[in-house]
């Protein structure tokens, strides 16, 4: 099947810096890609939909001067967090519509990031 | 957005069949039905996908009613392996809703 990579894996930064985390698509063109925050034992929460060329589209009370996303190609999405602080701590995933016309998202394996 | 609701939790023996059910009252006519499993600190993993009737593969059964209202995932023989948390969502139109997730605990 069609293979979402995300990078890095995990991440650890000082409250008050950005950190961008990538989507990729490695073998399928994404014009759309979606963002999700989980907490622990929690469900993944819908961001924002990235779309290739175009704004992205934020979930109500998803801040987007926060979340920076770009989607400047079909292959690759990425979420800025800025200044970024303790509560931001959480798991990033990001999902890409598949190639065939089957309603398949595919996720990639998520981005631990963890903010001191 | 078709909300989705699952029970939260649930047990079971290893060797026996587990059934999950979502609730999706408001899914629309382009909206497929599919269900993921994840394990701690990894992306979801598909595991099935139907719109109406019957589905099955080599790892599940997906039962989905005529109304489409609802959704069962059916996992034949679960082993330790299969614990995890099971999502339905559902998606059409770049519209999406993940349900709550049921943890699934196999026991030995």
């Amino acid at each position: 099947g069609a293979v979402v990579s995300q990078h890095p894996s995990w991440v650890i930064c000082k409250s008050g810096t950005s950190v961008k985390i990538e989507c990729r698509s490695l073998d399928f063109q994404a014009t759309t890609m979606f963002w999700y925050r989980q907490f622990p034992k929690q469900s993944l929460m819908l961001m924002a939909t990235s779309n290739e060329g175009s704004k992205a589209t934020y979930e109500q009370g998803v801040e987007k001067d926060k979340f920076l996303i770009n989607h400047a190609s079909l292959t690759l999405s990425t979420l800025t967090v800025t200044s970024a602080h303790p509560e931001d701590s959480s798991f990033y995933i990001c999902s890409a519509h598949g190639p065939a016309d089957t309603g398949e998202l595919f996720f990639g394996e998520g981005s631990r990031l963890t903010v001191l | 957005l078709a909300k989705t609701t699952q029970p939260i939790s649930m047990d079971s023996y290893e060797g026996q069949e587990v059934n999950i059910t979502c609730s999706h009252n408001n899914i629309a006519t382009n909206d497929y039905i599919t269900w993921y499993q994840q394990f701690p600190s990894q992306g979801p993993r598909f595991i099935i996908q139907g719109y109406k009737t019957k589905v099955t593969n080599e790892v599940a059964s997906l039962f989905i009613p005529a109304d489409r209202k609802s959704s069962t995932l059916s996992l034949p023989r679960v082993s330790l392996s299969d614990t995890a948390v099971y999502y339905c969502l559902t998606y059409g139109n770049n519209r999406l809703a993940f349900g709550k997730g049921n943890q699934v605990v196999v026991i030995p």
